[in-house]
Order: C-alpha cells, then sequence, then structure tokens
C-alpha cells in the first residue's frame, strides 16, 4: 500500500531564508507525486506535481521539488521565504491507474520576521 | 469557473441526526473524492468516484454513504452523527491521474 511520511510536523522559518520541507514516500512502482498548500480555512492548492522526466520540477509561488528515487524522497524547497508562505503544507502520493492519492499529515510553516 | 464548490461552510449537528454534505464541480471531471481532515492527522479517504454511478470506499467510510447520479455532483450523507465524526470535510475533483486535484473550500462540522 502507498504511503506518505512528512517527519516535520511543524517548521519555523525566519523570513527571506530558505525553505526545505521533506517528504517521504512508500510505493512499488513509479509514484506520481504531489505538493499541496493549505491556508487557514481554505481548502488545499496545488503547488507541483511529478509523474515522469526532469526530477526537479517548478511549481506556483517559487516552489520547487525533487524527486529522488533512491531515497524514495520528494522535498519541497524554496530559496527565499515570504511571510505570505506561512501554511500547512501537503505532500501526496497517487499512481498511473488513478488510485486515490494518500496524503501525509502535513507540515506547519511558521514564518517570523 | 466557479471550480468545486461545497455547501454549507460551518454545520453544528446534535448526536443522532443526519445531514448532507453538498459538492458540486463545473469542470466535467470525472473523478471526485470526499475526505476528512483531522488536526495532525492530514487527509483521510472517505468515498471517491470515477464517474456518474459509480462510487468506491476509501479508507473510513463507515457512518457515511455517497452518490454520484450525475458529474456534477457528488453529495455525502451522514445518517447517525456521532462526535467521532466531528470533522474539516473536503471535496475535490480531478481529470485523471496527472492532473491533480481541486479541492472545495470544505465544511466544518461539529457533532455535539
Amino acid at each position: 500500500a502507498q504511503s506518505v511520511t512528512q517527519p516535520d510536523i511543524h517548521i519555523t522559518v525566519s523570513e527571506g531564508a530558505s525553505l526545505e520541507l521533506r517528504c517521504n514516500y512508500s510505493y512499488g512502482a513509479t509514484p506520481y507525486l504531489f505538493w499541496y498548500v493549505q491556508s487557514p480555512g481554505q481548502g488545499l492548492q496545488l503547488l507541483l506535481k511529478y509523474f515522469s522526466g526532469d526530477t526537479l520540477v517548478q511549481g506556483i509561488k517559487g516552489f520547487e521539488a525533487e524527486f529522488k528515487r533512491s531515497q524514495s524522497s520528494f522535498n519541497l524547497r524554496k530559496p527565499s521565504v515570504h511571510w505570505s508562505d506561512a501554511a500547512e503544507y501537503f505532500c501526496a502520493v497517487g499512481d498511473s491507474g488513478n488510485t486515490p492519492l494518500v496524503f501525509g499529515k502535513g507540515t506547519r510553516l511558521s514564518v517570523i520576521a | 469557473n466557479a471550480g468545486v464548490t461545497q455547501t454549507p461552510k460551518f454545520r453544528i449537528l446534535k448526536i443522532g441526526q443526519s445531514m448532507t454534505l453538498q459538492c458540486t464541480q463545473d469542470m466535467n471531471h470525472n473523478y471526485m473524492y470526499w475526505y476528512r481532515q483531522d488536526p495532525g492527522m492530514g487527509l483521510k479517504l472517505i468515498y471517491y468516484s470515477v464517474g456518474a454511478g459509480i462510487t468506491d470506499k476509501g479508507e473510513v467510510p463507515n457512518g457515511y454513504n455517497v452518490s454520484r447520479s450525475t458529474t456534477e455532483d457528488f453529495p455525502l450523507r451522514l445518517e447517525l452523527a456521532a462526535p467521532s465524526q466531528t470533522s474539516v470535510y473536503f471535496c475535490a475533483s480531478s481529470l485523471g491521474a496527472t492532473g491533480g486535484y481541486t479541492f472545495g473550500s470544505g465544511t466544518r462540522l461539529t457533532v455535539v
């Protein structure tokens, strides 16, 4: 069965600092991987996705993620965090067979001045 | 385009009452999903549908029912509300595996 682990429950970074949110997955075949962001009181918004090709993918709001098959990871990065990036971030895994996505438990990002 | 619309946004139910959470999408997506979100637990799949007339159970279906009579609508029914069903419920839709999901803004349900 597919599973997703986000090891960090809560991360605090200073505005302007770089960010990396970790995501590890368990899946036998080639996974389809996604990052979503949820602002307080809102639904989830797709940041970026990977299912084939270049292992470094670019998303919205200046985010990127790198797929590393050898480490079963799909970490999310941003070079310079803005206060508006404070939110909860979810990693999710799916497959080509349209199996419903399995979500991690999320990482809450706080941004301090 | 409205995307995925969920109603109501908030609801308080008494134990044993029933209600339907509405979900409508205007993107002609075949796939639709219901998830519940509890603090620190991420999203858990309740039910999903791959097209009109077809539904299937997810990870936590007990206490819920769904129907999919049209492509646009995917209502979630709670028959006998219990405190354990206090949660935030999200409906989502997708074209397929590579498209990612479009989420509604959620329904916050409290059962007292």
